[in-house]
């Protein structure tokens, strides 16, 4: 198994600015994703972060608005940029190994913006 | 990947089992069942997977029905601690690039003392 965790744990912020959530595995994983999970809601994927890649986005979801960093097998960032109230959210990063059999999940970033 | 229906609440007395029941009847061949949940303000926790024969683990059982459209998570002695949002989620099983899951809502199940 893997312990990810997450910085900050949560954060409230200014319409038009942006944050970087950083996630931390401590040990290496193949594939790390960033979710996001609305009040009430189910968890949506963003992205697959990919080691010395871009990362692999899903449908909704683009590179300018929310870029993501994963420079080794342990570590990625996830930036919400120029933020709006709907920004609002958990945002969480999970990782799987190389059997990709179950996935393990940081404790999620609460996001406020005003 | 196939679609799963929980329903969306179920309560349980601690101590005594719960049954948290899934639907998958498209499921195909090849598509695993996987079961998170999620503890209030924390992120998933992986329960437990099967393809079609029962699997247990520390943590819960899984029975799948013999033609694989539906499987039921048995906790077999429910606690406090078990109150979480119940996922059931189907999946290719080392599906290459198409890895992701897809979450429902999920069942939340509510221990009571």
């Amino acid at each position: 198994s893997a312990v990810i965790s997450q910085k900050p744990s949560r954060d409230i912020c200014q319409r038009g600015t942006s944050l970087t959530i950083q996630c931390q595995v401590d040990s290496q994983v193949t594939m790390m994703f960033w979710y996001r999970q609305q009040p009430g809601q189910s968890l949506t994927l963003i992205a697959t972060a990919n080691q010395g890649s871009e990362a692999t986005y899903e449908s909704g979801f683009v590179i300018d608005k929310f870029p993501i960093s994963r420079p080794n097998l342990t570590f990625s960032t996830l930036t919400v940029s120029n933020m709006s109230p709907e920004d609002s959210s958990i945002y969480l990063c999970s990782g799987s190994g190389a059997s990709y059999n179950e996935q393990f999940f940081g404790p999620g970033t609460r996001l406020t913006v005003l | 990947d196939a679609k799963t229906t929980q329903p969306p609440s179920m309560d349980c007395a601690e101590g005594r089992a719960a049954n948290l029941p899934c639907n998958h009847s498209t499921i195909s061949g090849n598509e695993y069942v996987y079961w998170y949940r999620q503890i209030h303000s924390q992120g998933p926790q992986y329960i437990i997977h099967g393809l079609k024969n029962n699997e247990t683990n520390e943590m819960a059982s899984l029975i799948i029905t013999e033609d694989r459209k539906s499987s039921t998570l048995i906790l077999p002695h429910a606690t406090l601690r078990d109150t979480a949002v119940y996922y059931c989620i189907v999946r290719l099983f080392n599906a290459g690039n198409n890895r992701k899951l897809i979450w429902g809502l999920g069942t939340s199940l509510a221990v009571n003392p």
